[in-house]
């Protein structure tokens, strides 16, 4: 079936970098995609979100940028800190029909080195 | 505001024995998600209410799980009996809306079934 899936499981980063976590879809009508970041014991927590109809969008720190053409998302993490090191995951919104269900990619270990 | 709010936070139980979770999502949210996390996935959507209806089950293994959702607000999940399978973080989440968009998650239910 259609799934979401990550390039690379793990990235780790010096603090003060900039993080890059890559993500590649594979549904064609998927309309909607969030990024989420999740700690340990702890449930996702949304991060930021784009429309299949933006290319780029920022937030505080963050920006996720997509390409439909080929299918791929990415978070951008600028100045990383170590209270960034977690897992994170893409999902995908497939609209029409299953409109509400999120799909989720594996996810990428993210951590942090001071 | 009270985020969603999840019990127990850990259960262990034996094969073929029965266990049931319990959410309370943020107030006002008409929409509540169950999803299972499996170690190292991603978490994988199980049923879906709006209100206290269901909108998607397609991936509730029915024979032995069963969710319910009484007065719109909180919801239990119950699997009878479990399998060593099923060993995994039960997470709920809820949203305004029924699109998918801003779930907010609890901390989850960790089973270990033995």
């Amino acid at each position: 079936g259609e799934s979401v899936g990550l390039h690379l499981p793990t990235l780790s980063v010096q603090e003060g970098d900039n993080s890059i976590i890559n993500c590649a879809y594979s549904n064609s009508a998927s309309d909607y995609f969030i990024w989420y970041k999740q700690e340990s014991g702890k449930g996702p927590q949304f991060i930021i979100d784009i429309r299949s109809n933006m290319d780029k969008r920022q937030g505080q720190r963050v920006t996720v940028l997509l390409n439909k053409t080929v299918k791929h998302l990415s978070l951008q993490i600028a100045a990383t800190q170590p209270g960034d090191s977690a897992v994170y995951f893409c999902a995908e919104n497939a609209g029409g029909t299953s409109y509400g269900k999120l799909t989720f990619g594996q996810g990428t270990i993210l951590t942090v080195h001071p | 505001e009270a985020g969603v709010a999840q019990s127990p936070r850990y259960k262990i139980i034996e094969k073929r024995q029965s266990v049931a979770f319990w959410c309370n999502p943020i107030s006002g949210h008409a929409t509540l998600y169950w999803y299972q996390q499996i170690l190292g996935q991603g978490p994988k959507l199980l049923i879906q209410f709006q209100n206290n209806g269901v909108v998607d089950d397609s991936q509730l293994p029915k024979d032995r799980f069963s969710a319910e959702r009484l007065k719109g607000v909180d919801s239990t999940l119950k699997i009878q009996p479990a399998k060593l399978e099923d060993s995994a973080v039960y997470l709920c989440a809820s949203s305004l809306t029924s699109t998918g968009e801003k779930l907010f998650f609890g901390s989850g239910t960790q089973l270990s079934v033995l």
